[in-house]
């Protein structure tokens, strides 16, 4: 069974702070995504990682895959209160092709 | 362009009675998926449909639970009968080969009282 381990589940901050999520498998996988997701509604995609180190940036958030492709990490700063929402970081394929394995997800708050 | 349409947006039944769940995939996108979603948790697949081929459906409980997708394009999902604990989101999503294009619906947000 693939599983992608996501960390932290909550994180609660102040407007302007930095925050780290992580994303950790034990599984190799064909790329991964972040999709962040508000109440009452479905994912929607952030990025897609592909190449083993990879790091892509938009605006505030960086988001990175590690070499050997089993592990990424979302970088925000200066978080600001639209930043509220669930992250959820997905596995795409591994041992089953074009199969989406998603992590718990972080539920981040940011306070103004 | 629209995107994944699912219908009904909020359902409540009461356990032991059926219920069915709509989805329409972006115009082209030949795999489907329906995941179910509990609150603040990630979701988990039920079922993947290559057109109109179910080609996982290994996390499905087939007891109660069932899908179609007969032209390749809509499809429904069906829990007879519910039990509370199927209380959840329901989400669809479809994709191009490969997972490229990757987009989800809204929802249905199920409650078994």
């Amino acid at each position: 069974t693939q599983l992608l381990e996501q960390s932290p589940q909550f994180l609660s901050i102040q407007e302007g702070e930095n925050l780290t999520v992580y994303c950790n498998s034990s599984s190799v996988f064909s790329s991964l995504q972040w999709y962040r997701q508000e109440p009452g509604e479905g994912p929607v995609l952030l990025v897609t990682v592909v190449t083993g180190g990879e790091v892509k940036k938009l605006k505030r958030l960086t988001f990175q895959f590690g070499d050997a492709r089993k592990d990424s990490s979302l970088h925000i700063t200066a978080a600001q209160p639209g930043d509220t929402g669930l992250y959820l970081c997905a596995g795409v394929g591994g041992t089953s092709y074009g199969k989406l394995t998603f992590g718990q997800g972080t539920i981040l708050t940011v306070h103004p | 362009e629209a995107g994944v349409v699912q219908s009904p947006r909020y359902k409540i039944i009461e356990k032991k009675q059926p219920v069915a769940f709509w989805c329409n995939p972006i115009s082209g996108h030949n795999t489907l998926y329906w995941y179910l979603q509990n609150l603040g948790q990630g979701p988990e697949l039920l079922i993947r449909y290559e057109n109109e081929e179910a080609v996982d459906d290994s996390q499905l409980p087939k007891d109660r639970f069932s899908a179609e997708r007969l032209k390749g394009v809509d499809s429904t999902l069906k829990i007879q009968p519910a039990e509370l604990g199927d209380s959840a989101v329901y989400l669809c999503a479809s994709s191009l080969a490969g997972g490229n294009g990757y987009t989800f619906g809204s929802g249905t947000r199920l409650t078994v009282v």
